[in-house]
């Protein structure tokens, strides 16, 4: 199985920042690599799929990086709506696939 | 668009058997998964298992062999997952998504308690 580490587990930010979450795989996934916001009683939101592309309807300012083991997310200019968790999950190994176990993104 | 829509909250007892559904609607669907992911309590997300509404063919977690069950019926266009021997450990939120690899539509989440 693909272990998925995120990290930090809680970020505290200021509005108007920028955000960089981490996400790391046990072993090489390429780009295959999916991004999630998940606000609370609510289903998690597809933001970034292929390490980089944004969803449908996703603003400019979440942008996906990185390939094989390393993945950043970064929301460059904080909204009040960004403040959640974020999920990421490998979408290598079929169809096994595992999430890392979050990072909260709270106001600082 | 696809929408997912999930059947309500359910309270069942340790040992029982509790059945989700998962309607989807909207825009045909291209890639045919339905797939369940569960999440528990402090414990994210979790990729349970999915059906191919083409073919029928399923494919489970490991650690959930012999005890879940998925099926669609593509008559009414819903999948459902049925999981058996609840134990206090499968309280939790399922969800239900479409998609390949990634999770591109999701259903609105079903809370599922057990307990004595």
């Amino acid at each position: 199985e693909i272990v998925m580490t995120q990290s930090p587990a809680t970020l505290s930010v200021s509005p108007g920042e920028r955000a960089t979450l981490s996400c790391r795989a046990s072993q090489s996934i390429g780009d295959n690599l999916a991004w999630y916001q998940q606000k609370p009683g609510q289903a998690p939101r597809l933001l970034i799929y292929g390490a980089s592309t944004r969803a449908t309807g996703i603003p400019a300012r979440f942008s996906g990086s990185g390939s094989g083991t390393e993945f950043t997310l970064t929301i460059s200019s904080l909204q009040s709506e960004d403040f959640a968790e974020y999920y990421c999950q490998q979408c290598n190994h079929w169809p096994a696939y595992t999430f890392g176990q979050g990072t909260r993104l709270e106001i600082k | 668009e696809v929408q997912l829509v999930q059947s309500g909250p359910e309270v069942k007892k340790p040992g029982s058997t509790v059945k989700i559904s998962c309607k989807v609607s909207g825009d045909t669907f291209s890639d045919d998964y339905i797939h369940w992911i569960q999440e528990a309590p402090g414990k994210g997300l979790e990729w349970m298992g999915l059906v191919d509404f083409e073919d029928g063919e399923t494919v489970y977690a490991e650690k959930l062999q012999g005890r879940l069950t998925i099926i669609a019926d593509t008559s009414t266009n819903t999948a459902y997952v049925e999981l058996s021997s609840l134990r206090s450990e499968d309280t939790a939120v399922y969800y239900c998504a479409t998609g390949a690899t990634f999770f591109d539509y999701w259903g609105q989440g079903t809370p599922v308690t057990v307990s004595s």
